[in-house]
């Protein structure tokens, strides 16, 4: 199995500031076809996770643009610009490269 | 307006089986691959499995953990999908959440989990 490590675990924030967290994997993630297939998701306090970027770097419908990722291969990088307050959860890093999908285990962004 | 509302959550004993639903509306679920994730306590998030679209065959995956004692299934008629959960553990508590994705979920490939259900609490313990 594809195991993803994310860091850091936690992550204090000042609103404003930019934030990032990083996702790495034990197997390269980068397809013949030139695609990443490792997405970001985050979890917000009580709710259910939503799609922030997929495939890497490409951004999902209706996310805002201070989200962003980046990385190939085994490194990825998810990076918010300027945290804002509705940005507190847990963000998860997870792999499409092949069953079973897998989850990095969580950084949880709180504002300090 | 597209949803999907898990149920059939609740208190089962470790050996004891447990049938989720997930009803969906709002789109034509026949093309897409209805999934299973689940979250134990306090811990992130776990894939048990999945179910492909009618027309991809309606093959399945599953998890280690799970497979030969969980099965997914579903009924595009009734806009229903599954998860029969045989031989509990307690390891298997958590929230179970549904989701979608458009195609045939071959892999590699992009899933566009776009839509989430709230999830239903399962607790297995004596």
């Amino acid at each position: 199995d594809i195991v993803l490590t994310q860091s850091p675990l936690s992550l204090p924030v000042t609103p404003g500031e930019p934030a990032s967290i990083s996702c790495r994997s034990t197997e390269s993630l980068l397809d013949s076809n030139g695609y990443n297939y490792l997405d970001w998701y985050l979890q917000k306090p009580g709710r259910s996770p939503q799609l922030l970027i997929y495939l890497g770097s490409d951004r999902a419908s209706g996310v805002p643009d201070r989200f962003s990722g980046s990385g190939s291969g085994t490194d990825f990088t998810l990076k918010i610009s300027r945290v804002e307050a509705e940005d507190v959860g847990v963000y998860y890093c997870m792999q499409t490269l092949q069953t079973p999908l897998t989850f990095g285990g969580g950084t949880r962004v709180e504002i300090k | 307006e597209v949803q999907l509302v898990e149920s059939g959550g609740g208190l089962v004993k470790p050996g004891r089986s447990l049938r989720l639903s997930c009803t969906v509306s709002g789109f034509t679920s026949d093309d897409y691959l209805l999934t299973w994730f689940r979250q134990a306590p306090g811990k992130g998030l776990e894939w048990v499995g999945f179910i492909r679209g009618k027309i991809y065959g309606e093959t399945t995956e599953y998890a280690a953990s799970v497979k030969g004692r969980f099965t997914i299934s579903r009924d595009d008629s009734r806009r229903v999908a599954y998860l029969q959960m045989n031989s509990l553990k307690v390891e298997d508590s958590g929230i179970y959440y549904c989701t979608r994705a458009p195609g045939p979920g071959k892999l590699p490939g992009f899933l566009d989990f776009d839509y989430w259900g709230q999830g239903t609490l399962v607790t297995v313990s004596s």
